[in-house]
């Protein structure tokens, strides 16, 4: 099976930036995709990495290291609508399946 | 609107009763999956969909069927559902631009199998 970690929960201020990390072990790789989800909602697309280095999309980033089976979502000046379970999903290669970590919980306060 | 539907959004039922969820996509996607979230265990693909006529499993494909006929639509099936199959589930489908894929989800639907 593929083996996807990331942490559980996570906690910041208002404003402050947050590392969201993601480890995997997988047959093969053609992807890494992150992805927030709001209680209740549906996932909403954040990024997909599929080459290293560094994605920036406004307040987010993500940061692929193949070699390493590793990545991270960066989350700058976190607002309190951004508090939201954080998926990390890895697409395998050859069978284009799709498995995700469990999910970061991330919580904003003020 | 470009959007993913799923119908129905909520549904009781009993251990046994045959039920299908459908899923509609009015993107002109190609790829097309299912997933099932559970506490403390994530999202998991039960089956994914590479064009018409092409189905595969996923993960956790037991107890489930899907059918692929027309692009837009990628129904699951649950020919006798078990209480285990208590869950939120997620149609998804995915764009490509060259190597590059965005993936769409549905608004999720809830069973509860008694």
């Amino acid at each position: 099976g593929q083996n996807i970690d990331q942490p559980t929960e996570m906690t910041a201020t208002e404003g402050a930036i947050v590392q969201i990390n993601c480890t995997y072990q997988t047959s093969g790789f053609n992807g890494l995709f992150w992805y927030q989800q709001h209680a209740g909602e549906a996932p909403t697309f954040l990024s997909y990495n599929v080459l290293d280095g560094l994605e920036e999309k406004g307040r987010f980033s993500s940061f692929l290291s193949r070699s390493k089976g590793y990545s991270y979502l960066l989350l700058k000046e976190l607002q309190m609508k951004d508090s939201a379970s954080y998926l990390c999903a890895v697409r395998v290669s050859n069978d284009y399946k799709l498995s995700f970590g469990a999910g970061t919980t991330v919580t904003v306060r003020a | 609107e470009a959007q993913v539907t799923q119908n129905p959004r909520y549904l009781i039922t009993v251990t046994g009763k045959k039920l299908t969820v459908t899923c509609s996509q009015n993107m002109n996607h190609e790829y097309m999956s299912w997933y099932r979230q559970d506490p403390g265990l994530g999202l998991r693909q039960i089956y994914y969909s590479m064009n018409v006529e092409v189905t595969d499993k996923g993960d956790v494909p037991e107890g489930y069927k899907v059918s692929r006929k027309e692009k837009r639509n990628f129904p699951l099936i649950l020919e006798s559902p078990s209480p285990n199959q208590t869950s939120l589930y997620f149609c998804a489908s995915s764009l490509w631009e060259g190597e590059r894929e965005t993936q769409y989800f549905g608004p999720g639907t809830r069973l509860l199998v008694l």
